[in-house]
């Protein structure tokens, strides 16, 4: 089945406590991204990947990092996570060549005391 | 800065009725809109997607329409049903399709 995983869905942390959040697609696509949701401010595009080893900067990249080792593979880095990162996130990916639909995870919950 | 403009209200519609919401958007037209439906706790799931130079697209019971004099796309569904209660969600993606714009989303709710 195509899908798109991450992990955990729910995490509950303190502030400055290093976390990964894990993303992987089973679809060979190309394009990878993150987002962050937060009622009233919708979808914000944190980093994108647009292959292995090219990553760019979304809308809200401070205090995130991102890497593309692998193909099939997009974590998301907090390296000292603070209270303002609470937030939904998700992980979405997509074929290469044009506005090809994303297919995104189920979500990741993350709260940051 | 581009921006995707979403009524935050909520719209409530009978079940039979067409359902239409707006996402106006800021500055040039962007390349595509895509419309995306999400369920609570859950990922947005793909519906339909719209190119600038494209006036209207269907999809079965779905309409969407671009109006770069008004800087406006429409989605519409036709003879809605309780099932089709979700959040519709716009988003702009240019030229090269990486960077993407999202709107906060319309919640359509559809009463039986």
């Amino acid at each position: 089945e195509a899908q798109v995983t991450q992990n955990p869905r729910y995490l509950i942390t303190v502030t400055g406590k290093k976390l990964t959040v894990t993303c992987s697609q089973n679809m060979n696509h190309e394009y990878m991204s993150w987002y962050r949701q937060d009622p009233g401010l919708g979808l914000r595009q944190i980093y994108y990947s647009m292959n292995v080893e090219v990553t760019d900067k979304g809308d809200v990249p401070e205090g995130y990092k991102v890497s593309r080792k692998e193909k099939r593979n997009f974590p998301l880095i907090l390296e000292s996570p603070s209270p303002n990162q609470t937030s939904l996130y998700f992980c979405a990916s997509s074929s290469a060549g044009g506005p090809n639909e994303q297919f995104f995870g189920p979500g990741t919950r993350l709260t940051v005391l | 800065s581009q921006k995707i403009e979403q009524n935050s209200e909520a719209l409530n519609i009978q079940e039979g009725k067409t359902a239409t919401l707006t996402c106006n958007y800021t500055n040039y037209s962007p390349a595509y809109l895509q419309w995306y439906r999400q369920d609570p706790g859950r990922g947005p799931v793909f519906l339909l997607l719209i190119r600038e130079n494209e006036k209207e697209k269907r999809k079965e019971r779905l309409k969407v329409t671009f109006d770069t004099t008004l800087k406006q796309s429409l989605f519409h569904i036709t003879a809605s049903q309780p099932a089709d209660s979700a959040t519709y969600l716009c988003a702009r993606r240019n030229t090269g399709g990486f960077k993407t714009i999202f709107g906060a989303g319309t919640r359509l709710f559809v009463k039986a």
